[in-house]
């Protein structure tokens, strides 16, 4: 069945590495978008693209971290460097053309140590 | 700037009764409203979308209402039961259609 596919599921990281996560949305949604989750912030918007093209990503750290959409069929979201207060659980989600749901992944957990 | 506030202490029922949890917002004109449910290491799922023109919308157990002078929707989860037990967490679509803002959520407990 149709589902929004994220590598990795678990990484754990030292501070100063580069993180990349991946996104695969479901064939034909156009809208892709990025949350992180963490206990005290709750599901935070930090981009999202419509047709591959970024629409926002003011919720975003732009000094280390960067979206794109290389391609219909792969997000990616990169962390450059790395630091431990970006440990938390990073989620891809779509939506399609007419639709109004979205669906989310399963989450990239990710630890900074 | 725009703000969704949902209860954060943890809602603790008994099967068979009637849930209810809140969501309030500030700040925010929009399109629609949706709620998500979301289990413990796993991502939220889609429940019910209301609009700003309706005021209440049903599936099965489900209810949620959505009034725009208030700035609330509530969500019902009617004859509860111990299976119910997740967050939930609501989320504000932007009039424009995309950009979409999630609460922190809220954690349901049914007791059997």
């Amino acid at each position: 069945d149709a589902r929004v596919t994220q590598t990795p599921r678990h990484k754990v990281t030292e501070m100063g590495q580069e993180v990349t996560m991946r996104c695969q949305p479901i064939l034909g949604h156009n809208t892709v978008f990025w949350y992180r989750q963490t206990m005290m912030q709750g599901l935070e918007l930090l981009a999202y693209f419509r047709n591959r093209a970024p629409l926002d990503d003011s919720g975003m750290p732009k000094d280390r971290f960067s979206a794109e959409m290389p391609d219909a069929t792969l997000a990616t979201l990169k962390i450059q460097p790395s630091e431990p207060r970006d440990s938390a659980v990073y989620f891809c989600a779509t939506q399609g053309i007419s639709g109004n749901t979205i669906y989310f992944g399963e989450g990239s957990w990710l630890t900074v140590v | 700037s725009q703000k969704i506030e949902q209860n954060s202490e943890a809602l603790n029922i008994q099967e068979g009764k009637t849930a209810t949890l809140t969501c309030n917002y500030t700040n925010y004109s929009p399109a629609y409203l949706q709620w998500y449910r979301q289990d413990p290491g796993r991502g939220p799922v889609f429940l019910l979308l209301i609009r700003e023109n309706e005021k209440e919308k049903r599936k099965e157990r489900l209810k949620v209402t959505f009034d725009t002078t208030l700035k609330q929707s509530l969500f019902h989860i009617t004859a509860s039961q111990p299976a119910d037990s997740a967050t939930y967490l609501c989320a504000l679509v932007y009039t424009g259609g995309f950009k979409t803002i999630f609460g922190a959520g809220t954690r349901l407990f049914v007791k059997a």
